[in-house]
């Protein structure tokens, strides 16, 4: 079951720059997509979300952008700090069955200095 | 900031034993799920609640899981015999109501079978 693809197990990007993360979707009865933050022995810790009525979210340095016809989104965060470093997942829900989220692989983000 | 917690961090127990993983939702929420994550592998769904009952659960969540609400604080998930592949990480999650709604997720027990 492949329905929340992010191809990318790792990033390593310096600090201040900007951090790209991909996921692609293939479920095309998804509406709503979330970011979610893991550190380890942590719990998923939820960092922005979008609707499909939009394409662009932004909450201070975080933006996640999305491309309902290509089935993609992508979550920018510039400039990216160490505290940063983490595991980054996505998610996907249907709302109008239920918020069940599809989660991705994760990408593993590491914000040098 | 409120937030969901988890009860035991980790728990070891031994295949064909009975566990009981603890989770207290953030107050006002009224959705409670169950997720987990084997080791490498992606965050799973196992189980939603709502009203005090299942509203939907995945093809994992078979006879030996059930989840109860059973003071209208805690909710917790029950595996009756546990198996060597349950060994994974435990996340409670909880959210305001369904739809647009974001899920806000405990730390996790890690469960571990020998």
């Amino acid at each position: 079951d492949q329905q929340v693809k992010q191809n990318s197990p790792s990033l390593s990007v310096q600090e201040g720059r900007i951090s790209i993360l991909n996921c692609d979707y293939t479920n095309s009865m998804f509406d709503y997509f979330l970011w979610y933050k893991k550190y380890p022995a942590e719990g998923p810790t939820f960092l922005i979300s979008i609707s499909s009525i939009k394409d662009k979210n932004e909450d201070g340095r975080f933006t996640v952008f999305l491309n309902k016809s290509a089935k993609h989104l992508s979550l920018h965060i510039v400039p990216s700090q160490p505290g940063d470093s983490a595991v980054y997942f996505c998610a996907a829900s249907n709302t109008g069955t239920a918020s069940k989220l599809t989660f991705g692989t994760g990408t593993r983000l590491q914000v040098t200095l | 900031e409120p937030e969901v917690t988890q009860t035991p961090s980790h728990q070891v127990t031994q295949m064909g034993q009975e566990v009981i993983l603890r989770c207290v939702p953030i107050s006002n929420h009224l959705y409670f799920y169950w997720y987990r994550q084997i080791l490498g592998q992606k965050v799973e769904f196992l189980v939603s609640f709502y009203n005090n009952e299942i509203s939907e659960k995945s093809e994992i969540f078979d006879d030996q899981f059930s989840v109860e609400r059973p003071d209208g604080s805690n909710f917790t998930l029950k595996i009756r015999s546990t198996k060597l592949e349950d060994s994974a990480m435990y996340f409670c999650a909880s959210s305001e109501r369904t739809g647009v709604s974001p899920l806000h997720f405990g730390n996790g027990t890690r469960l571990t079978v020998t």
